[in-house]
């Protein structure tokens, strides 16, 4: 069964430094998602893309975060310099469109970070 | 724009009684609904949606929930647990657009603890 892939799975950094947290989504799928999730709460939309393009980076802290999908396929989400209230979990999800509009989102292990 | 409430923040259940969480949603239109479950430091795993059509809908693991407009509810049901069902229960809400569901609204999680 195709997967979702995230590296690294845990990441431990200074504040100031910077990160970056690499996502392959399932094969084929063509709309690419970013959230965080911090501790005891659900995820919450960072980024998305459709293809190459961003769709909606509405929630996304532009002044330390950034993220491309260069050739429509994989992606790179970074931060730069990381805060202390950056530490939460990084999850990536991919999907592709049915009929009707019908979606469903597809999430990887998620990545792990620890900003000290 | 959409929500999402899970009421109950933790449940522990004994291994073999039946299980139901609750999810109420608002949402204007007629939404896409869902349910994950995340296991301590993993990603999500889809265990089941609802687009349209039948309102009890089948998932996996032995899970089913029942979209009730008139409650505007999408409560998850298990009719025996089974000690590998302790983990974390997230009800998502989506709205319809060119791209799909565009963004995911998450509630903020139902722990469920599994007692001998």
């Amino acid at each position: 069964e195709a997967e979702v892939a995230q590296s690294p799975r845990y990441k431990i950094t200074e504040k100031s430094q910077a990160v970056a947290f690499w996502c392959d989504p399932i094969s084929g799928h063509a709309t690419l998602y970013w959230y965080r999730q911090i501790l005891g709460q659900g995820p919450e939309l960072l980024v998305q893309f459709q293809d190459e393009s961003v769709v909606d980076d509405s929630q996304l802290p532009k002044d330390r975060f950034s993220a491309e999908r260069l050739k429509g396929v994989d992606s790179t989400l970074k931060i730069q310099p990381a805060e202390l209230g950056d530490s939460a979990m990084y999850l990536c999800a991919s999907s592709f469109l049915l009929a009707g509009n019908q979606e469903t989102q597809y999430f990887g292990p998620g990545t792990r970070l620890l900003v000290l | 724009a959409q929500s999402v409430t899970q009421p109950d923040i933790h449940i522990t259940v004994s291994e073999g009684a039946s299980l139901e969480l609750r999810c109420n949603y608002s949402y204007g239109a007629t939404p896409y609904l869902f349910w994950y479950v995340q296991s301590p430091g993993q990603g999500l795993q889809l265990l089941l949606k609802y687009f349209s059509g039948d309102t009890l809908v089948q998932g996996i693991k032995g899970f089913e929930a029942e979209f009730k407009r008139s409650q505007s509810s999408f409560n998850l049901r298990k009719p025996s647990v089974h000690w590998s069902d302790a983990a974390e229960y997230f009800c998502a809400v989506g709205a319809g657009s060119n791209f799909g569901n565009e963004k995911l609204t998450f509630g903020t999680g139902t722990r469920l603890t599994i007692i001998p």
